[in-house]
């Protein structure tokens, strides 16, 4: 099992949808989760950061976090063409008495006009 | 205030030579992660460095390697190149270790190929 988990899409949605992207992790005490946004060609760049049960909220995104069901998602509401990039989910989780953030695989939106 | 500089951009090297990659994080940020970063894997964790010292390695054999210097920049170098070694290289600059203070601010990477 991987340890952190993403289907790798494409997701297409049409522009003015919700769009749901989706994360889950091994590790059942990891604390810390975020979101990466990352355009073809681009370095990522954090979009969220979310670390108790629940929703957040920062304008057009939410991220929801379910720990125990170790699930995180990200929602993208109204989605726009300038949307359209590869989602990475980041958890913080420990590896040998240290902290160290893992990447899911990602997932490719495609915002169709 | 600055961002994270990574240099060179691109660089190709032939099988069997090495590289050294460099990396200034943020200013003020201590920590400095480095990641490699292929179509297949995604991102997989090089190591991390705080303050000087080597935190955390990922699952990569001995011929990477890195360090930290007393102002926060960072070198990796890679040595006996191969093929597979073709990749996005990613530093990842944060204010504690583990993204303790909050997420990773990338650097634009460095693309190595080697042929």
């Amino acid at each position: 099992q991987k340890e952190v988990e993403q289907n790798s899409g494409p997701l297409s949605v049409p522009e003015g949808a919700i769009a749901s992207l989706n994360c889950t992790y091994s590790d059942r005490v990891s604390q810390s989760f975020f979101w990466y946004r990352q355009y073809s060609g681009k370095s990522p760049e954090l979009i969220m950061s979310i670390y108790s049960n629940g929703d957040k909220e920062d304008g057009r995104f939410t991220a929801q976090l379910n720990k125990a069901s170790q699930y995180v998602s990200l929602l993208i509401r109204d989605s726009q063409p300038s949307d359209s990039a590869t989602y990475l989910c980041a958890v913080r989780m420990n590896s040998g008495g240290y902290q160290k953030v893992t990447f899911g695989t990602g997932t490719k939106l495609q915002v169709i006009p | 205030k600055a961002g994270v500089t990574q240099t060179p951009r691109y660089l190709i090297k032939t099988r069997g030579q090495q590289v050294t990659l460099s990396c200034s994080p943020i200013s003020g940020h201590r920590s400095v992660s480095w990641y490699q970063q292929t179509p297949g894997q995604g991102l997989q964790f090089l190591f991390e460095y705080f303050s000087e010292t080597q935190r955390n390695k990922g699952n990569f054999p001995g011929r990477f390697s890195g360090r930290q210097f007393s102002n926060s920049r960072s070198e990796m170098n890679v040595s006996t190149l191969e093929l597979g070694d073709s990749a996005l290289y990613l530093c990842a600059s944060s204010s504690e270790p583990g993204t303790g203070g909050g997420g990773y601010t990338f650097g634009s990477g460095t693309r190595l190929t080697v042929v």
